[in-house]
């Protein structure tokens, strides 16, 4: 149980378009959703967290209008990627935080973003 | 600030024991996760400590010492595929995980 996939899970798009990336919690219910990303090498920064519902809570330095996050049920969360560049090549993560039990998140299988 | 290091790098024997330390200081704290990441996979969930102790799963067991702000992971009976990166992540106050680098295992025949 406890699964989270991700779509699609590698992406290549030209500067300027805009990409979007589905996290689905498969068999349970998320109270809550967060957006990763991962640089080669690095560890994971959170982008933003989402409660079904509500806004988006972004971490500092983040563009709220760049990467744009609705989270329309306890199971969908999408990432949009808007006006891609290729700064923001990356490997971006969801996770999810199960309604009831302990806080522990599971994670999606990634999606590896390439703006070309 | 809050901050969580961890070695960047270990490299062990297979078959061998590993310990991967981790030393926290965070604003408050409600556990610590270990988590182990292939490269270009995703995290997945090895063990979670809130109280001090060790937690012994399988070949795996993760400590948790809250005064010390000291955890780590001990990795048994090294297998090839236990190669990847172990992240270690502090829940705060405010229920977000803060992560570390990351240590980078390297396991050799």
């Amino acid at each position: 149980g406890a699964v989270v996939s991700q779509h699609p899970s590698r992406v290549i798009c030209k500067s300027g378009t805009s990409v979007k990336i589905e996290c689905r919690s498969l068999d349970f219910q998320a109270t809550t959703m967060f957006w990763y990303r991962q640089f080669p090498k690095k560890s994971l920064m959170l982008m933003a967290t989402s409660n079904e519902g509500s806004k988006a809570t972004y971490e500092q330095g983040v563009e709220k209008d760049k990467f744009l996050i609705n989270h329309a049920s306890l199971t969908l969360s999408t990432l949009t990627v808007t006006s891609a560049h290729p700064e923001d090549s990356s490997f971006y993560i969801c996770s999810a935080r199960m309604l009831e039990g302990s806080y522990e998140q599971y994670f999606g299988p990634g999606t590896r973003l390439t703006v070309t | 600030g809050q901050n969580i290091d961890q070695p960047t790098e270990m490299t062990a024997t297979e078959g061998a024991i590993v310990q991967i330390n981790c030393t926290y200081q965070t604003s408050g704290f409600n556990g610590l996760f270990w988590y182990q990441q292939h490269a270009g996979e995703a995290p997945t969930f090895l063990s979670y400590n809130v109280l001090d102790g060790l937690e012994e799963k399988g070949r795996f067991s993760s400590f948790l010492s809250r005064s010390k702000g000291y955890s780590y992971l001990l990795l048994k009976e090294l297998q090839m595929k236990d190669s990847a990166s172990y992240l270690c992540a502090v829940m705060d106050s405010n229920y977000q995980l803060i992560w570390g680098a990351g240590t980078k295992l390297i396991i050799k025949p």
